[in-house]
């Protein structure tokens, strides 16, 4: 039983390309993100979602379009893909109470490479 | 100054040993603290949460010192399965994590 999945696992694809990623928790939680980790293995976040709405939005060029059909779901678009966006795309989710910290689960991520 | 910095290492420690690992932030109006493990070409899992009295859990103990603006893990009897990129983490409050990029653990025989 995955908590978070994320498809697909690999991608490979030419620059100027456009392609999705996809993530689906089965977790229950109101909240979800997309995280860049680069080769450098930084860890960013790049969105957050909480119950279909955008909460937070880093400075991510607007090549990247989050899209998130139902609380369960948040899919990341990427238009015009380059070489710098090369990295392990992993989304999250957490419970949406405030106040205490909520844990993050994280998904097995999808190593995207662009050629 | 970077908002988080941790030492890359990567540490190379024997079984058994006992090894320690600094994390210094840069904002202090930091309120949450933790440590996450990312095994190798795996995703990142929460290992354990900082609180400022220290806490305990297992071999693994984190402290928060806010005044020097540092946590700390130390971990003892390390086990091969402790083998892992140890990442210091932190949010000003809400769900936004700020991750540093992390220490290497490698435990040998």
């Amino acid at each position: 039983d995955t908590a978070v999945s994320q498809t697909p696992k690999y991608l490979v694809t030419q620059m100027g390309n456009d392609k999705s990623i996809k993530c689906e928790q089965n977790l229950g939680h109101d909240t979800m993100y997309w995280y860049k980790q680069d080769s450098k293995k930084f860890l960013k976040i790049m969105f957050s979602y909480n119950n279909k709405e955008l909460i937070i939005n880093e400075t991510v060029p607007n090549r990247f379009s989050p899209k998130s059909p139902d609380k369960a779901h948040l899919n990341l678009h990427i238009n015009s893909l380059e070489l710098g966006d090369s990295a392990v795309y992993f989304c999250a989710s957490s419970q949406a109470r405030t106040g205490d910290f909520n844990e993050q689960f994280f998904g097995p991520g999808t190593r995207l490479t662009v050629l | 100054r970077k908002e988080v910095e941790q030492d890359p290492g990567p540490f190379n420690v024997p079984e058994g040993a006992t090894v320690a690992f600094n994390c210094t932030y840069s904002n202090s109006a930091s309120q949450s603290f933790f440590w996450y493990r990312q095994d190798c070409r795996k995703e990142p899992k929460l290992l354990m949460s900082v609180y400022s009295s220290g806490n305990e859990d297992g071999r693994f103990t984190a402290q928060l010192n806010r005044a020097s603006q540092y946590i700390s893990l130390l971990i003892r009897d390390s086990k091969l399965s402790d083998s892992a990129t140890y990442l210091c983490v932190f949010t000003g409050g809400g769900n936004k994590l700020t991750f540093g990029t992390g220490t290497q653990l490698k435990v040998e025989l």
